[in-house]
């Protein structure tokens, strides 16, 4: 694709819901990250994947999080019985190779628990 | 463990200005860092990535500058105008075995019309 692209772009949901995210990357990109953004902070990171494979998963902040990337492309981000903390912007980037490329980033899950 | 200082949090200018913003951090072992915009309610999109053994990198009347000893980096936008008005984040990725980026918490520019 053009961009990288992430759906839903908003979701509501009520505490104790599971949600899905879903990330999109840009077409051969190998990398693929999670970072989460919460209102006025900085960008937090989840998880990145290298092809299908997660190296490093140590930003996922609690066992309710999970996440899979399938034929090194679309991924999707799991969290279960969310909490009201969970709310903020979920952000997905890829790019080419691991190392020394530019991010790509997408506009963004916008979350919010009710 | 690394940080990412980025001061001053807000900034407003008028149009026209020449201006400097800031980028420390805590470890000097880095593989790259790279500054990102970010407009409001959207992502953020990579204005210049600088690996650890350049000085500096250019693009239009953008110029970010490391110097890895010291742990900081400056992005120098030269000739401001409103549609600049964005927030600048900075990223450093660790040469520690993970390629995740770790970012500072931006500096949010206004430029005036």
């Amino acid at each position: 694709g053009a961009g990288v692209s992430q759906s839903p772009s908003n979701k509501v949901t009520e505490k104790g819901k599971d949600v899905e995210l879903r990330c999109d990357p840009i077409s051969g990109h190998t990398a693929l990250y999670w970072y989460r953004q919460s209102l006025g902070q900085g960008l937090e990171f989840l998880i990145y994947f290298q092809g299908n494979s997660a190296p490093d998963k140590s930003g996922l902040p609690s066992d309710r999080f999970s996440a899979e990337r399938t034929g090194g492309s679309v991924s999707t981000l799991t969290i279960q019985r969310t909490q009201q903390e969970d709310s903020a912007v979920y952000l997905c980037a890829s790019s080419r190779l691991m190392g020394n490329e530019k991010l790509f980033f997408g506009s963004g899950t916008q979350l919010s628990v009710l | 463990k690394q940080e990412v200082t980025q001061i001053p949090a807000a900034l407003s200018v008028p149009e026209g200005e020449n201006l400097v913003l800031n980028c420390s951090f805590t470890d000097s072992a880095i593989y790259n860092l790279q500054w990102f915009r970010q407009d409001p309610g959207k992502g953020l999109t990579s204005l210049l990535l600088i690996q650890s053994s350049q000085r500096e990198q250019t693009s239009g009347r953008l110029n970010a500058s490391l110097d890895k000893s010291s742990g900081r980096s400056t992005l120098y936008i030269a000739a401001s105008q409103p549609g600049d008005s964005a927030t600048y984040l900075c990223a450093v990725r660790p040469t520690s075995g993970t390629y995740k980026y770790i970012f500072g918490t931006g500096t949010r520019l206004k430029v005036l019309a």
